[in-house]
């Protein structure tokens, strides 16, 4: 149980380009998802706490505007790269849980590549 | 955001040795959690502990909640070559909802 689904796995694209992941709980609903990034050999950092039905939570330094998230159901929410740049290039990574207290399950992660 | 100090941050092991990792934080956690992250891919949950104390093992993996609250520890026994990986030590503190506050990770090499 608790499988957390992350789609695509991997993404090159040219610099200016807008770019959609998804993730989805493919067997459990979850009003609270996460978004974190995560830099070669470092650990994960939180960007963004997406709430079915309302806005997300973005932590600070985060831009609201470049990283559109939207979290329209139970079961999925997305991230939206705007404007992509070389320099957002990373491993994004989502997770969700089962309800409050239960542990965060990831997804397997999006690789961004931007050119 | 604040990480955890998780040590050592990285080991490398001759197979069949025992490992030893821990998390020390300043602030007190309801929640510890250990995950394993394989090159490319996302973390996987290895054992969550949510009692002072409480000591928890999954197969060669044991892990304790300590006393304190403020800090946790992993051992792996009789380390194999698929225990390479980094390992992430994660924890929640009370009036954080669903946050995760993570270690920055040790990374386990096993020579075989």
């Amino acid at each position: 149980g608790a499988v957390v689904s992350q789609h695509p796995s991997w993404v090159i694209c040219k610099s200016g380009t807008s770019v959609k992941i998804e993730c989805r709980s493919l067997d459990f609903q979850a009003t609270t998802m996460f978004w974190y990034r995560q830099f070669p050999k470092q650990s994960l950092m939180l960007m963004a706490t997406s709430n079915e039905g309302s806005k997300a939570t973005y932590e600070q330094g985060v831009e609201k505007d470049k990283f559109l998230i939207n979290h329209a159901s139970l079961t999925l929410s997305t991230l939206t790269v705007t404007s992509a740049h070389p320099e957002d290039s990373s491993f994004y990574i989502c997770s969700a849980s089962l309800q409050g207290g239960q542990p965060q399950h990831f997804g397997d992660g999006t690789r961004l590549s931007i050119l | 955001g604040q990480q955890l100090n998780q040590s050592p941050q990285s080991m490398f092991i001759q197979e069949g040795e025992d490992v030893s990792m821990n998390c020390t934080s300043s602030s007190i956690f309801n929640t510890w959690l250990w995950y394993k992250q394989d090159p490319g891919e996302g973390p996987v949950l290895l054992i969550a502990l949510y009692k002072a104390g409480e000591l928890t093992s999954n197969g060669r993996l044991t892990a304790q909640f300590g006393i304190t609250r403020k800090d946790s520890f992993l051992n792996i026994s009789a380390s194999i070559p698929s225990d390479v990986g980094i390992y992430f030590c994660a924890g929640r503190e009370n009036n954080a909802g669903n946050m995760l506050t993570f270690g920055g990770g040790t990374r386990l090499m096993v020579k075989p």
